[in-house]
């Protein structure tokens, strides 16, 4: 059975400081793996999918790398922002899941002025 | 705008009440889902279909019914509401193969 964990749960970081959030899930026959933004009271926003076949993903401040046969998965978020405050969340959709998407606890990041 | 939306966004209502959720994607996605958000913010999927049939349940009581009348919509009843299923209730898609999700907005359900 999948399992997914985001160390750590909670991060507090100063503004301007890079963040890394880490991923890790059990079994690493997946399709993919994607990761989320949720702010409070809020639905998910997606941020980055990384295929199986790729080694990581990139969008504006954000890089997404995706090492398989380890079951790891890190997000990093350069130069920090308040508005970078949020939980984040991976996801995995196994081969096996017909689509089902196995989410982590999530990480909530606040970023401090 | 291309997404996923599902309606209410809040419900509040008594035990024992019946009530739906709606939920529409005009992303042309083949595939649809329900997910719930616990107290404790898990995400766990409780349905998915794909061009209209169920492919998981994943061990919902049946007082939860999916339906979905072609596969732009996918609804969800929920008869005899108790407490315990108060949450929040999201509506995904994602295209065939491995793409990726797009979610809902969340309906938040309070049960009282």
């Amino acid at each position: 059975k999948q399992e997914v964990t985001q160390i750590p749960a909670a991060l507090s970081v100063p503004e301007g400081e890079n963040l890394v959030l880490n991923c890790s899930f059990t079994d690493s026959a997946i399709y993919n793996l994607q990761w989320f933004r949720q702010d409070p009271g809020k639905g998910l926003t997606s941020l980055l999918l990384i295929q199986s076949s790729q080694r990581e993903q990139t969008s504006g401040r954000l890089n997404a790398s995706l090492d398989k046969s380890s079951g790891r998965s890190t997000l990093y978020i350069a130069a920090s922002q308040p508005g970078d405050s949020a939980t984040y969340l991976c996801a995995v959709v196994g081969r096996d899941s017909w689509g089902k998407l196995q989410f982590g606890a999530g990480t909530q990041v606040v970023v401090t002025p | 705008d291309t997404a996923v939306s599902q309606t209410p966004k809040y419900l509040v209502t008594q035990m024992g009440n019946d009530k739906s959720i709606k939920c529409e994607q005009n992303l042309g996605h083949d595939t649809m889902y329900w997910y719930k958000q616990d107290s404790k913010k898990f995400l766990k999927i409780m349905f998915s279909y794909n061009n209209k049939e169920l492919i998981i349940n994943e061990t919902v009581p049946n007082r939860f019914s999916p339906k979905s009348p072609d596969k732009a919509h996918l609804n969800l009843h929920i008869n005899s509401l108790e407490l315990g299923d108060s949450a929040v209730y999201f509506c995904a898609s994602s295209p065939q193969g491995a793409g990726g999700y797009t979610f809902g907005s969340g309906t938040r359900l309070t049960v009282v």
